[in-house]
């Protein structure tokens, strides 16, 4: 099956920092999504983007298809970005394969 | 807006008891996903449901067992509970069929925290 890499693994900032995460994966896919999940586990939606740029507030992310790699940007970090952040990759068969995630500490 | 919703939120059971976890999904969305996240782990597909039919097929445990109701709301039936199912449960749906384009967007439920002890 598709294999889904983000990197890195952990990462620790001070407020008001910025941050590039990043997802790769090994196959073509549909969609893509980016989420994030808060201390209470819910899992919020941040962006659908199979390919392009999308902004949304201080959050972007970038998909570059053909290259097989995603990118969540994170300008001016809160505390409330803390938590874990997936990227999730939709194939043919309309399942998603969820990366290991990148588990954000923002300290203030 | 309305958005996915499971039930119950949190739920306790003893082993090789039965569990059943409930998912309504967001009105007009004819596809259903239930996804299993142990902790510390990263959500893992089980099944998905695309109207009232099995669209395709995780690592789901022989134990469990699922399906999809005329009003597109879906029950993850668990039985033989063992430790090891301790987990957040999260049901997704999305508005359109399986491969389509440009949704299968998915859409999260709050999950359930099943406990088994």
């Amino acid at each position: 099956g598709i294999q889904v890499e983000q990197s890195p693994p952990d990462l620790i900032l001070q407020e008001g920092a910025n941050s590039t995460l990043r997802c790769n994966f090994s196959d073509s896919v549909n969609n893509l999504q980016w989420f994030h999940q808060n201390p209470w586990g819910q899992l919020i939606n941040l962006f659908y983007i199979p390919s392009g740029t999308k902004q949304n507030g201080r959050l972007s992310a970038t998909t570059v298809a053909t290259e097989r790699y995603s990118l969540l940007y994170i300008s001016s970090s809160q505390t409330t970005d803390s938590g874990v952040y997936f990227c999730a990759v939709h194939t043919n068969a309309g399942k998603s394969t969820f990366g290991d995630g990148t588990t954000l500490t923002v300290k203030p | 807006a309305a958005g996915v919703i499971q039930s119950p939120r949190h739920l306790i059971k003893e082993k090789r008891e039965t569990a059943t976890l409930k998912c309504y999904p967001i009105p007009r969305h004819d596809t259903v996903y239930w996804y299993q996240q142990g902790p510390g782990q990263d959500p893992q597909f089980l099944i998905s449901f695309y109207e009232k039919m099995q669209s395709d097929k995780g690592s789901i445990p022989d134990r469990f067992s699922a399906q999809q109701f005329s009003d597109y709301h879906s029950e993850l039936n668990m039985s033989s509970l063992e430790l090891g199912d301790s987990a957040l449960y999260f049901c997704a749906s999305s508005p359109q069929g399986v491969g389509t384009s440009p949704a299968d967007t998915q859409y999260f439920g709050p999950g359930t925290r099943l406990t088994v002890l």
